[in-house]
């Protein structure tokens, strides 16, 4: 059964900060999913990772995968308010078995 | 281009009744999968319809059912409701048939009283 971690689960941090939430998971995959979601809201869609060694960025938002690790980064740079928000991770076992596997998401919380 | 709309986005029932939830994803979206997001279990897998079919489904009782209709639209239905069914019923749409990026709706937020 594949087992998703997520940590820190909660993380509140100054503005100006730069801080990283880990995502371990516990069998081979090489499609991982970053989303947010806002309370009371959908998940967004942020980042997707389709191979060893992939790297996205968006703005402040940064996403790392390592296959072989099995262990996936979000790094956010020089923390905004606006970040705010439940960070979840997601892995795909691949062949379409059980749909996406989520981690327990980090709720953060950026102070002004 | 529009995307995923979800209906309703709220409803109440009661304990023993049963519910359908409705979905339409993006168009040209071929696949739909289910998740139920509580506080205590966190996001899990319901099922995943691709081109009528069902491909896959989580660990959930067979109290929950779902079909998806020849335009892609997908509804789930539970029946014989239970307080714990109690959740934020979230709906993904994506292109293929595999797990793809997924685009999620907004959700309908049901609650069993």
């Amino acid at each position: 059964e594949l087992k998703v971690e997520q940590n820190p689960l909660f993380l509140s941090m100054q503005e100006g900060k730069n801080y990283t939430i880990y995502c371990n998971y516990s069998t081979t995959s090489d499609r991982l999913y970053w989303y947010r979601q806002d309370p009371g809201k959908s998940l967004e869609s942020l980042f997707v990772l389709l191979s060893n060694g992939a790297v996205k960025q968006e703005g402040r938002l940064m996403a790392s995968l390592d296959t072989k690790a099995r262990l996936s980064t979000l790094h956010i740079t020089a923390a905004v308010h606006d970040l705010s928000a439940t960070y979840f991770c997601a892995v795909d076992e691949g062949g379409g078995a059980d749909g996406l596997t989520f981690g327990k998401g980090t709720h953060l919380i950026i102070q002004p | 281009k529009a995307g995923v709309t979800q209906t309703p986005r709220y409803l109440i029932k009661t304990r023993g009744q049963q519910v359908t939830l409705s979905c339409s994803p993006i168009s040209g979206h071929r696949s739909v999968s289910w998740y139920q997001q509580t506080p205590g279990q966190g996001l899990q897998f319901l099922f995943e319809y691709f081109s009528e079919t069902q491909r896959n489904k989580g660990n959930f009782p067979g109290r929950f059912s779902g079909r998806q209709f020849s335009n892609s639209r997908s509804e789930m239905n539970v029946s014989t409701l239970e307080l714990g069914d109690s959740a934020l019923y979230l709906c993904a749409s994506s292109w293929g048939d595999r797990s793809y990026e997924q685009y999620f709706g907004p959700g309908t937020r049901l609650t069993v009283t």
